[in-house]
Order: C-alpha cells, then sequence, then structure tokens
C-alpha cells in the first residue's frame, strides 16, 4: 500500500519570495511520485515526476522537487512566487507494480501569492 | 489538439434523477479514470477501466456506473442512489510514462 501526506493545506507567500509545498509519502516499492497543480474549475495539469532518475526534478514555470529516500519527502520548491503561481498543488504516489489503481493523491495544499 | 475532453461543464440534477457525463479522448489512452472531488479533498477514485469493455470499481463506487465501450469514450451516470452527488467530476487517462492527463471537469449540482 502506498499514501502520500501533504503537511500544510494552505501556504502562503509574497510576490517574489521562495515557495515550499511540503509532501511526505509511503510505499512498499520504490515510487513514482509528481506533483500537479490545479487552478480554480480546472483540470489538473502535470508540474513534475520523479521516477528513479536524477534526485533533484524540473518542472514548468520554474517549480523544482528533490525526492530524499531517507526522509521519505518530495517537496516542492520555487525560488521566487508569482502572482500566477496562486492554485492548488497535489502530491501523487503511485501505487506498486501491478496495480491497476496507479495513483493515490494527498489532501492538497492552496498556494496564495500576496502583492 | 490531443486532450481528454469532459462535457458538460456544468451540470444539474434534480431529485431521483440519473445523469450522465461525457468523458472523450483522443490519446489513444488504454486506461481511464473517473475522480469525484469535494472542497478541501483531494481526489477519490470512483471508476477506472485499463481496457474496453471492463471495468472496475475504485473507492467510492456506490451510486455510480460507468460503460467503455470504445477506448474513446468513458461515459459516467451519477445514479439516484447517489444521495450526496454535489461535487467536481474530474475524468482522466494514463499514459504508457505512467502520466495521467486530465479534462477541465464537470461540476454537478442538485436542483
Amino acid at each position: 500500500a502506498q499514501s502520500v501526506t501533504q503537511l500544510d493545506s494552505h501556504v502562503s507567500v509574497s510576490e517574489g519570495t521562495p515557495v515550499l509545498l511540503r509532501c511526505n509519502y509511503s510505499s512498499s516499492y520504490s515510487p513514482s511520485l509528481f506533483w500537479y497543480v490545479q487552478h480554480p474549475n480546472k483540470g489538473l495539469q502535470l508540474l513534475l515526476k520523479y521516477t528513479s532518475a536524477a534526485t533533484l526534478v524540473k518542472g514548468i514555470n520554474g517549480f523544482e522537487a528533490e525526492f530524499k529516500k531517507s526522509e521519505t519527502s518530495f517537496h516542492l520548491t520555487k525560488p521566487s512566487a508569482h502572482m500566477s503561481d496562486a492554485a492548488e498543488y497535489f502530491c501523487v504516489v503511485t501505487a506498486g507494480p501491478g496495480s491497476a489503481r496507479q495513483l493515490t493523491f494527498g489532501s492538497g495544499t492552496q498556494l496564495t501569492v500576496l502583492p | 489538439d490531443g486532450g481528454i475532453t469532459q462535457s458538460p461543464k456544468y451540470l444539474f440534477r434534480k431529485e431521483g434523477q440519473n445523469v450522465t457525463l461525457s468523458c472523450e479522448q483522443n490519446l489513444n489512452h488504454d486506461a481511464m479514470y473517473w475522480y469525484r472531488q469535494d472542497p478541501g479533498q483531494g481526489l477519490r477514485l470512483i471508476y477506472y477501466s485499463q481496457i474496453v469493455n471492463d471495468f472496475q470499481k475504485g473507492d467510492i463506487a456506490e451510486g455510480y456506473s460507468v460503460s467503455r465501450e470504445k477506448k474513446e469514450s468513458f461515459p459516467l451516470t451519477v445514479t439516484s442512489a447517489q444521495k450526496n452527488p454535489t461535487a467536481f467530476y474530474l475524468c482522466a487517462s494514463h499514459s504508457f510514462q505512467n502520466i495521467q492527463y486530465f479534462g477541465a471537469g464537470t461540476r454537478l449540482s442538485v436542483l
């Protein structure tokens, strides 16, 4: 079984300051991990994906995430927040091999960017 | 453009009525999924299908039904047995690279 915990339901930052969205996971297998972003009343868009290659993953819109196996974490960061980054962010882990269920979603982190 | 198309964008259900949400994809993906999203919560899996003419229940299948007669289409019916249908419904397809692609969603409300 696998699970994912997003440690903050809401994060608020000022425009131009760094963003940190925290995610811890558990998995019986070597996991694949994802971050998705959802703007209001929209579907989810893939930001980045980790699949056991480089532990530092770069995504779209300046976001990146670091896979830390010892800490079972996959935190999302961005050096400088932009107003357009305001959205909800989901950390996602895959199920183990042979499972058709595929993805387990965290409960989401709402990011607010203040002017 | 390749992608997932959900319709309608907004849908209203009357008491005792069944309603059907449409999901079409032109990505040639075998697997498709339906999720329900409630405010402040993550996505919960309703049904999924790995191949035509086959589908499996997810975590919250009660009160919902699906069909998969074509690879491109995976409609979801919200039946009258679903007593709390108000939510945002998302359809997704799954690529060989293990990435899910989402539609823009359908917001269902009860009149």
